[in-house]
């Protein structure tokens, strides 16, 4: 039962255009969500986040926006950098006395130069 | 500050035996959360320590196992080792209390293959 779902593995976005990546969660209990980036030999490393009163939250490139009802959130990075390309995980969080914190499958995001 | 370390970076083993990984936090920390990473299955969560206790668990069998020290150093252990569970293990901390709410900071995981 794969709560996050992130159904592009894979993205190629050229320099310079946005990039969207999108995930997609059945659980309407997540209250908090957060993107994570990806480097080959790296642990993730936290990106952006917003919670669930919120349906947009931006930091300089990264705009994260949430559509409770469709249970949707996407990332945007405008514009896109080489240094970009990554492996980019969605994930998903409430706490009720034992907390979730669920993690997509990841979209590899390539931007070409 | 110094991030999370895990070791060994890179391990084989053979079926049927067990092995122990290692992760130490980033000073302060007192949550130690253990992940396994596989090819299309995203990262899936074997559990979490705070203060020496387990907290919380994921759906993996009891082979799996873990521990946390005083000091908020973590070993996660997996025994009679199984084809399957050739993966990325990743170790992640974070400041705890509400856990759900924090950003988590990962080390570079510890490639397992087993033969």
């Amino acid at each position: 039962d794969q709560q996050v779902k992130q159904n592009s593995p894979s993205l190629s976005v050229q320099e310079g255009r946005i990039s969207i990546l999108n995930c997609d969660y059945t659980n309407s209990m997540f209250d908090y969500f957060l993107w994570y980036k990806k480097y080959p030999a790296e642990g993730p490393t936290f990106l952006i986040s917003i919670s669930s009163i919120k349906d947009k939250n931006e930091d300089g490139r990264f705009t994260v926006f949430l559509n409770k009802s469709a249970k949707h959130l996407s990332l945007h990075i405008v514009p896109s950098q080489p240094g970009d390309s990554a492996v980019y995980f969605c994930a998903a969080t409430y706490d009720s006395g034992t907390y979730k914190y669920i993690f997509g499958t990841g979209t590899r995001l390539k931007v070409l130069a | 500050k110094a991030g999370v370390t895990q070791t060994p970076r890179y391990l084989i083993k053979t079926r049927g035996q067990q092995v122990t990984l290692s992760c130490s936090p980033i000073s302060g920390h007192r949550s130690v959360s253990w992940y396994q990473q596989t090819p299309g299955q995203g990262l899936q969560f074997l559990f979490e320590y705070f203060s020496e206790t387990q907290r919380n668990k994921g759906n993996f069998p009891g082979r799996f196992s873990g521990r946390q020290f005083s000091n908020s150093r973590s070993e996660m252990n997996v025994s009679t080792l199984e084809l399957g569970d050739s993966a990325l293990y990743l170790c992640a901390s974070s400041s705890g209390g509400l856990i759900s709410y924090n950003e988590q900071f990962f080390g570079p995981g510890t490639r397992l293959t087993v033969l």
